[in-house]
This record gives C-alpha cells, structure tokens and sequence, in this order.
C-alpha cells in the first residue's frame, strides 16, 4: 500500500520561509494534501493539489509537486507563531481512495 | 469550525468495557470517515461510511465497528477494549464518495486504564 514520509521537526525564525516536504510511493496517487493540526484540535485542510498540476499557490502557501520524484513540498511565505503546528501530508491513492497520512512534521516558530 | 462534530470530547473507561463514540457530518455532506490517531501508529484511516453504507475498510480492528444512520449521523463502537485502544478518534466528513475535501471534527480522546 501507499507510504508516506515526513521529517519530524522543523524549526524556523518569524517572518523566514518554511518548506516542509514529503515523499510518498503510490505513483497513481490522485490528490495530495496538506493538513494542519494545532495542539489539541482536528486537523485543518489547508490545500490540496490534484496530480497533474506542479504548483499551487493559495496566499502565503505554495505547494510544489514532483511527480516524478514523488515528492511533495509545502511552502509557508512569511511564517508567523500562529503557524506553529503539526502539519501532515496525505495522498490520496488505490481504488477505493483511501487516505493514507504522513508522521507529520512539527513546525516551530522562533519570536 | 469545521461544522463537525464530535461526542464525548473525553472518554475514560477501563480494559474490557465498551464504548460508542458519535459523530455529526457537516451540514450536506454524505460520507462519514473514522480516524484513529496514537503515537505509535501516527494518523489510521479506518471505516467511511457514505449515505448509510459501509464504503471503504482501513485498519480497523475486529473488536471495533461502525454504522451510519438515516440522519446521517455515524457511531463508533469499541468493544472489548485494551489500553493499546488509547487515543484520540477523528471523524471526518465530505460531499461525495471519495476523500477529496474532507473536514475534521475536534476528535474524541479515549484513555483506557
């Protein structure tokens, strides 16, 4: 089945740009999302990206898709402490689409 | 605010009891999705429901068991429960049939002593 990797911790300054990335294995994966967990909450769509696009951009996020590569990227534009979160990747894959997530990659905001 | 929502935000039990978890789908939506979320096993998908059918099968184990009713409404019931049950359960929903946009609720957190 599908597998999704994620680095566990990321740690930047305010007002610098994050990159978070993810790989996954499933070459037929459909969707690919991003979702974002604050402590203590569900998780929150950020954006998805269908997977015959390369990018999206949505405000201060862009998301860069390497099929090829299969990997996944998640830019945070200007990354504030209110970005500090947990933030998994998903794929969407096989035919009963079924999600399949990442460990998630904790971002930390430095004031 | 998602527009789901979750009961019992906390659930303490012991081994061995049963407990049924519930979920209220956004206004409109038809499908019903089951997380489980642990440290060790990270984020599991486990059962969608859509429009009163069992649609997809994840990891869920044989003890646990799902159903979703005419209002839309969907249980979660864990039975024979184990302190390896411990975690917080998600339950997410969308429009249609497949996961495309799905919207989280606050999740239930379940101890089991």
């Amino acid at each position: 089945g599908e597998d999704v990797e994620q680095s566990l911790f990321l740690s930047v300054r305010e007002g610098d740009s994050s990159v978070i990335n993810c790989t996954y294995t499933d070459s037929s994966s459909t969707y690919l999302y991003w979702y974002k967990q604050e402590p203590g909450a569900g998780l929150q769509l950020l954006t998805y990206i269908f997977s015959n696009m390369d990018m999206k951009q949505d405000q201060r996020l862009t998301v860069l898709l390497n099929k090829k590569d299969k990997h996944l990227s998640l830019r945070i534009a200007d990354t504030q402490t209110g970005d500090s979160a947990i933030y998994f990747c998903a794929a969407i894959s096989g035919g009963y689409q079924k999600v399949t997530f990442g460990t998630g990659t904790k971002l930390q905001v430095i004031p | 605010d998602s527009g789901v929502t979750q009961t019992p935000k906390h659930l303490i039990t012991a081994t061995g009891q049963r407990v049924t978890l519930r979920c209220s789908p956004r206004s409109g939506d038809l499908s019903v999705y089951w997380y489980q979320q642990s440290l060790d096993q990270g984020l599991q998908f486990l059962i969608q429901y859509y429009n009163g059918e069992e649609r997809a099968k994840g990891n869920i184990l044989e003890r646990f068991s799902a159903q979703q009713f005419p209002d839309l409404h969907s249980e979660l019931n864990l039975s024979s429960l184990e302190l390896g049950d411990s975690a917080l359960y998600f339950c997410a929903s969308s429009v249609g049939d497949t996961p495309k946009e799905q919207y989280f609720g606050p999740g239930t957190r379940l101890t089991v002593t």
